[in-house]
């Protein structure tokens, strides 16, 4: 069975700190895909990254970093110099072969607040 | 390009009653997913289509049904509506399938049971 876990379920910061956002997977698949979402009040699921079980880079976007680490199943998302419009629920989610083929498994989600 | 559209956006039904949602992918994406996501049980995966067929099913009741066009756009059918249906329902479209496929996710349609 797979499983993400974002134990963080609710973080506050002040602008400009910078917020580090956990993410924990299980899964037995060797082949495997994981996904970080923003979800604004407006609802949709934002697409952040993917990244692949053989690519253990990490990767720099802008203001956005995200620490893949094999030997201890985490993916990790900073946010460097927050800002209000970050705001919002991060999604952390794992997608593999096998018999769960399409299937977006995610973690329960980490509500971030970035104070003015 | 438009994006993931569903409608409706919002939808207030009475228990018992039955409910189709509907979504229209992305141009040229032919894989549609469907979601739903309450405060309990986050998001939790219901189907997947592709061309017009089932690929992978989620642990819902039957009373959850989907299907697929052969232009992409897909629905989904909720029967004998139950209150602990009232949830965010979330389509997203993949160009193709496949694990490593990006999903983008539509607005959601909102369904309140009373």
């Amino acid at each position: 069975a797979q499983k993400v876990t974002q134990a963080q379920t609710e973080i506050s910061v002040v602008e400009k700190e910078d917020v580090t956002l956990d993410c924990v997977y299980e899964t037995r698949d060797t082949t495997y895909y994981l996904f970080w979402y923003k979800q604004p009040p407006s609802g949709e699921l934002v697409f952040l990254i993917r990244r692949n079980s053989f690519d253990e880079q990490n990767e720099i976007s802008g203001r956005y970093s995200w620490n893949f680490q094999k030997s201890t199943s985490s993916f990790n998302f900073t946010i460097t110099a927050s800002q209000v419009v970050d705001s919002a629920v991060y999604f952390c989610a794992l997608r593999s072969g096998g018999t769960s083929y399409g299937k977006l498994t995610f973690g329960q989600g980490t509500i971030l607040t970035v104070h003015p | 390009k438009a994006g993931v559209t569903q409608t409706p956006r919002y939808l207030i039904k009475t228990r018992g009653q039955q409910v189709t949602l509907s979504c229209s992918p992305i141009s040229g994406h032919r894989s549609v997913s469907w979601y739903q996501q309450t405060p309990g049980q986050g998001l939790q995966f219901l189907f997947e289509y592709f061309s017009e067929t089932q690929r992978n099913k989620g642990n819902f009741p039957g009373r959850f049904s989907g299907r697929q066009f052969s232009n992409s756009r897909s629905e989904m059918n909720v029967s004998t509506l139950e209150l602990g249906d009232s949830a965010l329902y979330l389509c997203a479209s993949s160009l193709r399938l496949g694990p490593s496929q990006e999903a983008f996710f539509g607005q959601g349609t909102r369904l309140t049971v009373v």
